[in-house]
């Protein structure tokens, strides 16, 4: 079935570092890749998406690059802020199985602290 | 703010009790779906409704039923409750039944505590 494996934190930085968190999936079909963000006793925010090999999703400053020969959506942040701290999730929703609807499979998450 | 509604935003009970969330999609979503998030198992999909049909199901327990109303919005009941379902319940809402393009927004999740 299909999986998301993404690094597994907490991952501290200070302001203005240079942040990425990896990401790999395995999916039957043809996936979207996803990028959501958890702040702290909120709800699940989209970050960012992509929907095919080789696009990118960007926002916010975030960018990540659908990698279909490495099976990766990493994201990347050139300087963070504080306001940065959170959960962030990736996800895929897998093409193939339109029949049986559209849900989202998720990774573990990985929390990022920002230190001033 | 996404759009997306749920009630109660926190909920203690005790264990063999029933609970019912409620979610109210945005405005012309038709898709809603149902994600718990517990510490040990992450967040899992548990069930996706489409104009009022079940679509797809993710590892839902027997215990746990869902349905979505004429008017779009969507109950999960959870019933004879025990410790382990103690958990944050999402529900999240698409335009669509499935495809690339569409996007699930999530509402501020239902915390769920079980005593």
């Amino acid at each position: 079935g299909d999986s998301v494996t993404q690094m597994e934190g907490p991952v501290t930085l200070s302001e203005e570092a240079f942040l990425t968190i990896n990401c790999t999936y395995t999916a039957t079909g043809y996936p979207s890749l996803f990028w959501y963000v958890q702040y702290p006793g909120e709800g699940l925010q989209l970050l960012l998406k992509a929907t095919k090999a080789d696009d990118k999703g960007s926002n916010k400053g975030f960018e990540a690059t659908y990698r279909k020969e490495t099976t990766s959506f990493h994201l990347e942040k050139g300087s963070v802020q504080v306001s940065d701290s959170a959960v962030y999730f990736c996800a895929l929703s897998d093409l193939m199985i339109k029949a049986a609807g559209n849900k989202l499979t998720f990774g573990g998450g990985t929390r990022v602290l920002v230190k001033p | 703010d996404s759009g997306v509604t749920q009630t109660p935003k926190h909920l203690i009970t005790a264990t063999g009790q029933r609970v019912t969330l409620r979610c109210s999609p945005r405005s012309g979503d038709l898709s809603v779906y149902w994600y718990q998030q517990s510490l040990d198992q992450g967040l899992q999909f548990l069930i996706q409704y489409y104009n009022g049909e079940e679509r797809a199901k993710g590892n839902i327990l027997e215990r746990f039923s869902a349905q979505q109303f004429p008017d779009l919005h969507s109950e999960l009941n959870l019933s004879s409750l025990e410790l382990g379902d103690s958990a944050l319940y999402f529900c999240a809402s698409s335009a669509l039944l499935a495809g690339g393009t569409d996007t699930q927004y999530f509402g501020p999740g239902t915390r769920l505590t079980v005593l």
